[in-house]
């Protein structure tokens, strides 16, 4: 079935660094990749998807690339803030499901 | 429109007992995805309904199962706890209609806690 591997699991970062998270995934018929931030105690939260048809996305501080060849799609924060201290998943569709990496915990220190 | 909605929000069983927990989704999403959210293994996918019926499983054994019903409310029961049952169980909608390729919208979840 289809696999989501993601790293690094933990990253500490000082205020203003840029962060980046990697994932790759194994289902080659994968064509959604969305991400998810979920901050202490509370639900996950979409901050940013990308589909196969577009290499790369932004929003504001916050983007994500695509490599279809490479079946591997990263995260990157840039200017990072203490509020981006959370724990972010990547995911990627199959037919009917999302399948989420194990997670990336970012601590931002001001 | 009002969240995705879970109850209870907390649970404490014992092992052997059975729980059951509820998902009311995003008024007209028709799809509702469950997920097991433990420390290290991240969210791992249980199962997907849609229009009461279920179209994909996760890897899970059989004491774990679900149902859905025609308002889209979602319903997992699981059966003979174990204390590895521990964990946040958080259900999702969607609109359904894109197979997995649409935005998914998360519940608070329902802390279980084995003893």
């Amino acid at each position: 079935g289809e696999n989501v591997e993601q790293h690094p699991s933990t990253l500490s970062v000082q205020e203003g660094d840029s962060a980046v998270i990697k994932c790759t995934y194994s289902d080659s018929a994968s064509n959604y990749f969305p991400w998810y931030k979920q901050e202490l105690g509370k639900r996950p939260q979409l901050i940013i998807d990308i589909r196969s048809n577009v290499g790369e996305k932004k929003d504001q501080r916050i983007a994500v690339t695509l490599n279809k060849t490479a079946k591997h799609f990263s995260l990157h924060i840039t200017e990072t803030q203490p509020e981006d201290s959370a724990v972010y998943f990547c995911a990627a569709s199959t037919r009917t499901a999302l399948i989420f990496g194990k997670g990336t915990t970012l601590s931002v220190s001001s | 429109k009002a969240g995705v909605t879970q109850t209870p929000r907390y649970l404490i069983k014992t092992r052997g007992q059975q729980v059951t927990l509820s998902c009311s989704p995003i008024s007209g999403h028709r799809s509702v995805s469950w997920y097991q959210q433990t420390p290290g293994q991240g969210l791992q996918f249980l199962f997907e309904y849609f229009s009461e019926t279920q179209r994909n499983k996760g890897n899970f054994p059989g004491r774990f199962s679900g149902r859905q019903f025609s308002n889209s409310r979602s319903e997992m029961n699981v059966s003979t706890l174990e204390l590895g049952d521990s964990a946040l169980y958080l259900c999702a909608s969607s609109s359904g209609g894109g197979y997995g390729q649409e935005t998914q919208y998360f519940g608070p979840g329902t802390r279980l806690l084995v003893l």
